[in-house]
């Protein structure tokens, strides 16, 4: 079964150092992966995808994945974190039914 | 677009009571997804819709759960009769496609049953 792994479950960055926030995968076939953010209150917002094509992947609010196969990571990254930034983000890769299948989240701080 | 509309934003209600939840998708979406997210289980896919048709429901917990999708811009969530375990934050998303799409969520209802 595809699943993903979200190895942390909070990640803590001071503001405008890089962030990374760290996915895996396993999937058989071509994986179809997804980053998608929660504010407080709030669902979950669309940030990015990855289908095929380049690597790099950017996205919403300065957010940028990259897809690496040899690893089977699919790591959110921004270069210099704003406290806005701090919010719970959720990797997701497409089952093989076409569902769409949510890791347990990483909550991610930003320390002014 | 106002974004996919969820009611009531919050509902409290006692054990064994009746718990309809509402949802408008995104107009011209075809696909509508319930999840259920609490801190133990976290995000939980609950069943979805194609074209008002569902699909899979067998994320659904038990019978007590039943949902509906009349028409292209309307579905319930029913729990009937409904326990303390059933709190937690259920949200509704729709797309425009499945795998490949990307989804839009709701602010979310959340329950508490006491």
């Amino acid at each position: 079964a595809q699943s993903v792994a979200q190895p942390e479950d909070q990640v803590n960055v001071a503001e405008g150092n890089p962030l990374t926030v760290k996915c895996t995968y396993s999937v058989s076939g071509n994986p179809y992966l997804f980053w998608y953010v929660q504010y407080p209150n709030r669902g979950l917002q669309f940030l990015l995808k990855y289908i095929t094509g380049d690597n790099l992947v950017k996205g919403s609010y300065g957010f940028e994945a990259e897809f690496n196969k040899s690893q089977t990571s699919f790591h959110l990254k921004k270069p210099s974190a704003l406290v806005s930034d701090s919010a719970l983000y959720f990797c997701a890769v497409r089952d093989e039914d076409d569902k769409i299948i949510f890791g347990k989240g990483t909550r991610l701080h930003i320390l002014p | 677009d106002a974004g996919v509309i969820q009611s009531p934003r919050h509902e409290v209600t006692e054990m064994g009571q009746e718990v309809t939840l509402r949802c408008k998708p995104i107009s011209g979406h075809d696909y509508l997804f319930w999840y259920r997210q609490t801190m133990m289980r976290g995000l939980e896919l609950l069943i979805y819709f194609n074209n008002n048709v569902p699909i899979d429901d067998s994320g659904m917990p038990e019978d007590r759960f039943s949902a509906k999708m009349p028409n292209a811009s309307f579905s319930t969530l029913k729990i009937q009769p409904s326990e303390p375990r059933d709190s937690a934050v259920y949200f509704c998303a729709s797309s425009l496609g499945r795998g490949y799409g990307e989804q839009y969520f709701g602010p979310g209802t959340r329950l508490t049953v006491t």
